[in-house]
C-alpha cells in the first residue's frame, strides 16, 4: 500500500530561524515528489517538484531534497518569517498502468513561526 | 492568467441530499482531479479526468462521482449525503496529467447537517 508519513506532527519556531520537516514514502513506483503549503482555509499551493535524478531543488527560501535510495524527504525552511505559518504536505506521484497518475498525501506538517 | 475557480466555496446541506460541486482549470489544462481534505485523514484522492474520461479513481464510494465536459470545466457529485461528506473539496488542474505541476483551487467547503 502506499503511504507517505510526514514528521513532526506539527512545529513551533521563532521568527528568523530555520527549520526542516520530514517525509518519508513507500509508493511504487515513483513518478516525482512535491511539497505544497497550504493555509487555513486555502488550496495547496507548490512549493517544490522533484523527479527521481533530482536530489536538491530551492524556491527562494524553501529547499527540498530527495533520497530516492532511502526513499526520503526534507524541506528545509531558511530564516523563517510570520507567513511561513502554514501546513506543509509532502505528496508523491506514482504512474499508473495506462497513463495518469495517483497521488498519495502525507497528513502535513503543521507549522507556526511566532515573534 | 486566471486560476482555478471552485464554486461555490461554501456550501451547507442536509444528510440524504445530493450536491454537485464545479471546477473550471486553468486554460489550456486537460487533466482535472478531485480530493477530500478532512482534519482526520488529510487530503484523499477522489478521481482524475482527462478529455472527457475518468482516468483515474480512488477509494471512495459510489456515491461520489464526477464529469468534465469538452471545455475541460469538471463537475463532482455526492449523492445521498452522509455527515462524514463533510470536508472541504479541492480540485486541482493540470496540462496533462496529476505528473504534471499540479494547481489548486481554494476549495469548496461543504457541511452536512
Amino acid at each position: 500500500k502506499n503511504q507517505v508519513e510526514q514528521s513532526p506532527q506539527s512545529l513551533i519556531i521563532l521568527e528568523g530561524k530555520n527549520c526542516t520537516l520530514q517525509c518519508n514514502y513507500t509508493v511504487s513506483p515513483f513518478s516525482n515528489l512535491r511539497w505544497y503549503k497550504q493555509d487555513t482555509g486555502r488550496g495547496p499551493v507548490s512549493l517544490t517538484i522533484m523527479t527521481f535524478s533530482e536530489n536538491t531543488k530551492s524556491n527562494r527560501r524553501y529547499t527540498a531534497t530527495l533520497d530516492a535510495d532511502t526513499k526520503q524527504s526534507s524541506l528545509h525552511i531558511t530564516a523563517s518569517q510570520l507567513s511561513d505559518s502554514a501546513s506543509y504536505i509532502c505528496v508523491v506521484s506514482a504512474g499508473v498502468t495506462g497513463g495518469g497518475n495517483k497521488l498519495t498525501f502525507g497528513t502535513g506538517t503543521q507549522l507556526k513561526v511566532e515573534l | 492568467k486566471a486560476g482555478v475557480t471552485q464554486t461555490p466555496r461554501y456550501l451547507i446541506k442536509t444528510r440524504g441530499q445530493q450536491v454537485t460541486l464545479s471546477c473550471s482549470p486553468i486554460s489550456g489544462h486537460r487533466s482535472v482531479s478531485w480530493y477530500q481534505q478532512t482534519p482526520g485523514q488529510g487530503l484523499q484522492f477522489l478521481f482524475e479526468y482527462f478529455s472527457e474520461t475518468q482516468r483515474n479513481k480512488g477509494n471512495f464510494p459510489g456515491r461520489f462521482s464526477g464529469r468534465q465536459f469538452s471545455n475541460s470545466r469538471s463537475e463532482m457529485n455526492v449523492s445521498t449525503l452522509e455527515l462524514g461528506d463533510s470536508a472541504l473539496y479541492l480540485c486541482a488542474s493540470s496540462w496533462v496529467s496529476v505528473n504534471t505541476e499540479a494547481f489548486f483551487g481554494q476549495g469548496t467547503r461543504l457541511t452536512v447537517v
